[in-house]
């Protein structure tokens, strides 16, 4: 099974704050990478797919990169509704397998 | 609307069975891979399973092979867990998630771009 390790699992930062999550492959996986969102009682929410594409109807604000095993999540400028839980997840292979998640918290 | 419902969740013994739904409206569910993501208490996120649009292949986290089964029914438009053996390690939210296929940065990929609500499962005597 692919391990996904994200740094760091909790970060305290600031409203118009850039922010810079990490995710990492126990083996290479291409760009077969998405990430979310998920707010505390609500399901996950798709952020990014393909390690840089961002969804429909997601703000600007994030972006993503990376390929092979290193990826990065990117949010240029901290609104106030993004202080949640980010995941990545692979889609290399099965089982699908997601990271331990960051939580964002405001500072 | 695209939406997806779950039910049955439920507080349960160790070593007892579950069945859950999941309920899909808004959109073609015989188009879709359909997977169930659960998640433990202030933990993350687990995949457990998921199914192919025929219900042909279907493929399991190790944790729960020979323990949960997941289902389809098409010309109900609903997915199904049935959940044996039930141990206090399964307490948990459980999502159904539907699987998109997307191409971008020159691959073609899936991610989970509709998820329900989720129900709960608790495992407790």
């Amino acid at each position: 099974d692919i391990q996904m390790t994200q740094s760091p699992s909790s970060l305290s930062a600031s409203v118009g704050d850039r922010v810079t999550i990490t995710c990492r492959a126990s083996q290479s996986i291409s760009s077969y990478l998405n990430w979310y969102q998920q707010k505390p009682g609500k399901a996950p929410k798709l952020l990014i797919y393909a390690a840089s594409n961002l969804q429909s109807g997601v703000p600007s604000r994030f972006s993503g990169s990376g390929s092979g095993t290193d990826f990065t999540l990117t949010i240029s400028s901290l609104q106030p509704e993004d202080f949640a839980t980010y995941y990545c997840q692979q889609s290399y292979s099965t089982p699908r397998t997601f990271g331990q998640g960051t939580k964002l918290e405001i500072k | 609307e695209v939406q997806l419902v779950e039910s049955g969740g439920a507080l349960v013994q160790p070593g007892g069975s579950l069945r859950l739904s999941c309920a899909a409206s808004g959109f073609t569910f015989s188009n879709y891979w359909m997977s169930w993501v659960r998640q433990a208490p202030g933990k993350g996120l687990e995949w457990v399973a998921n199914i192919k649009q025929d219900g042909s292949e279907k493929y399991y986290v190790d944790s729960v092979k020979g323990r949960f089964t997941i289902s389809r029914d098409n010309a109900k438009n609903s997915l199904y867990l049935q959940m044996n053996s039930l141990r206090a390690e399964d307490t948990a939210v459980y999502y159904c998630a539907r699987a998109h296929y997307y191409y971008g940065s020159g691959i073609r990929t899936d991610a989970f771009d509709i998820w329900g609500q989720g129900t709960v499962v608790t495992v407790s005597s």
